[in-house]
């Protein structure tokens, strides 16, 4: 069964600072995602990470992933409060067929001016 | 707006009772994901369907139910409600028809369900 694991679970930052989120994942896969998710709303698509070594960057998000190590960070460069919400990372099941994803507990980060 | 339209936003409900959740995928996917976000379980995958048949299950309990259309739109359909069924239930649909298929879930905004 694949297990998807997230830490740290809550973030604390003030402005200006750095961090990273990590995801861990236990079987082989090459698939990995990340979200967004405000409080009560819909899941927002981030990154899309397809093979080992994959690196993506948007704005002051930048994610990685190492297939071979089974592990995905999310780094957040000068966090501003706009930032603040809580991020999933998932893992899809290597092959093709079906795509339903596993998704960590999250990752709730709250910025502090 | 991701294009996945989730009906309605909110229900309350009574223990015992039947819902239906309504879901209309993005234009042109052909699959549909259900999934329950609760604060103790977190984001837990339900069900698949693929242009009308079933795909996949995931932790889907007997009294829950689904099924996909011929017009792509999907029911979630949830029964003898309990106190503990109350969630947040997303419908998420996929790009089978892009290439590649990256498997990308693209989620429509939830049925917040509370059963009393």
């Amino acid at each position: 069964e694949l297990k998807v694991e997230q830490n740290p679970l809550f973030l604390s930052m003030q402005e200006g600072k750095n961090y990273t989120i990590y995801c861990n994942y236990s079987t082989t896969s090459d698939r990995l995602y990340w979200y967004r998710q405000d409080p009560g709303k819909s899941l927002e698509s981030l990154f899309v990470l397809l093979s080992n070594g994959a690196v993506k960057q948007e704005g002051r998000l930048m994610a990685s992933l190492d297939t071979k190590a089974r592990l995905s960070t999310l780094h957040i460069t000068a966090a501003v409060h706009d930032l603040s919400a809580t991020y999933f990372c998932a893992v899809g099941p290597s092959g093709a067929g079906s795509y339903q994803l596993t998704f960590g507990k999250g990752t709730k980060l709250s910025v502090i001016p | 707006d991701s294009g996945v339209t989730q009906t309605p936003k909110h229900l309350i409900t009574a223990t015992g009772q039947r819902v239906t959740l309504r879901c209309s995928p993005r234009s042109g996917d052909l699959s549909v994901y259900w999934y329950q976000q609760s604060l103790d379980q977190g984001l837990q995958f339900l069900i698949q369907y693929y242009n009308g048949e079933e795909r996949a299950k995931g932790n889907i309990l007997e009294r829950f139910s689904a099924q996909q259309f011929p017009d792509l739109h999907s029911e979630l359909n949830l029964s003898s409600l309990e106190l503990g069924d109350s969630a947040l239930y997303f419908c998420a649909s996929s790009g089978v028809l892009t290439v590649p298929n990256t498997g990308e879930l693209f989620f429509g905004e939830g049925s917040r369900l509370t059963v009393l």
